[in-house]
């Protein structure tokens, strides 16, 4: 079966643009996690979906980053305004239940650079 | 609070060389899980291990084995007669037990670079 894929894998765009980062976690698996992997500060968690609601938000850096998953499956992170220190490379993860007791897949990332 | 701590930024050794990767957590949890996950040069993130708080068995896969120790806090990984191939980054993670507050999701260390040459 087909793993975690995102798109696109990668985007370049101008500082103060919105960007739409999407995944699509492996079929049937109801936990998706982002993460944001930078040089400067490594692999940082940002959101957790259980089905399509996110019970906790403060993992994201800024109020110009959101989230959304419907029917339970693809997932898009929005990221408005981009600045600078977003270039990172965003990576998504699912697993068959919360994180822990499941193994997280990871998908290729996106590979955002801001200009 | 949460933690992972690997102090070896980055390793290099000559090929058919063992070598092992630290990694030290912290944790309030009783509770919490354990993981490796390997980070070649194509960049996509794969899974290496996973091992609960409660299961301080050792474990051995083919070349690479796990020593998990909850006194020194420390889950450290082995690779036994090292190849080429075994080039990449290393990542340690904790992910803590759902109940306690955690949403699953994994802290990583820094990980490790470890090179192989030939």
């Amino acid at each position: 079966g087909a793993g975690v894929s995102q798109s696109p894998s990668n985007k370049v765009t101008e500082k103060g643009k919105d960007v739409e980062l999407r995944c699509d976690p492996i079929s049937g698996h109801t936990a998706l996690y982002w993460y944001r992997q930078s040089l400067g500060q490594g692999l940082e968690f940002l959101i957790y979906f259980q089905g399509n609601s996110a019970p906790d938000k403060s993992g994201l850096p800024s109020d110009r980053f959101s989230a959304e998953r419907t029917g339970g499956s693809v997932s898009t992170l929005t990221i408005q305004r981009t600045q600078q220190e977003d270039s990172a490379v965003y990576l998504c993860a699912s697993s068959l239940e919360r994180g822990g007791l499941d193994e997280q897949f990871f998908g290729p990332g996106t590979r955002l650079t801001v200009l | 609070a949460q933690k992972v701590t690997q102090a070896q930024t980055e390793i290099s050794v000559v090929e058919k060389e063992d070598v092992t990767l630290d990694c030290v957590y912290e944790t309030r949890d009783t509770t919490y899980y354990l993981f490796w996950y390997k980070q070649p040069p194509s960049g996509e993130l794969v899974f290496l291990i996973r091992r609960n708080s409660f299961d301080e068995q050792n474990e051995i896969s083919g070349r690479y084995s796990w020593n998990f120790q909850k006194s020194t806090s420390s889950f450290n990984f082995t690779i036994t007669a090292s190849q080429v191939v075994d080039s990449a980054v290393y990542f340690c993670a904790l992910s803590e037990a759902y109940y306690g507050g955690s949403q699953g999701n994994l802290i990583f260390g820094k990980g490790t670079k470890l090179s192989v040459k030939p």
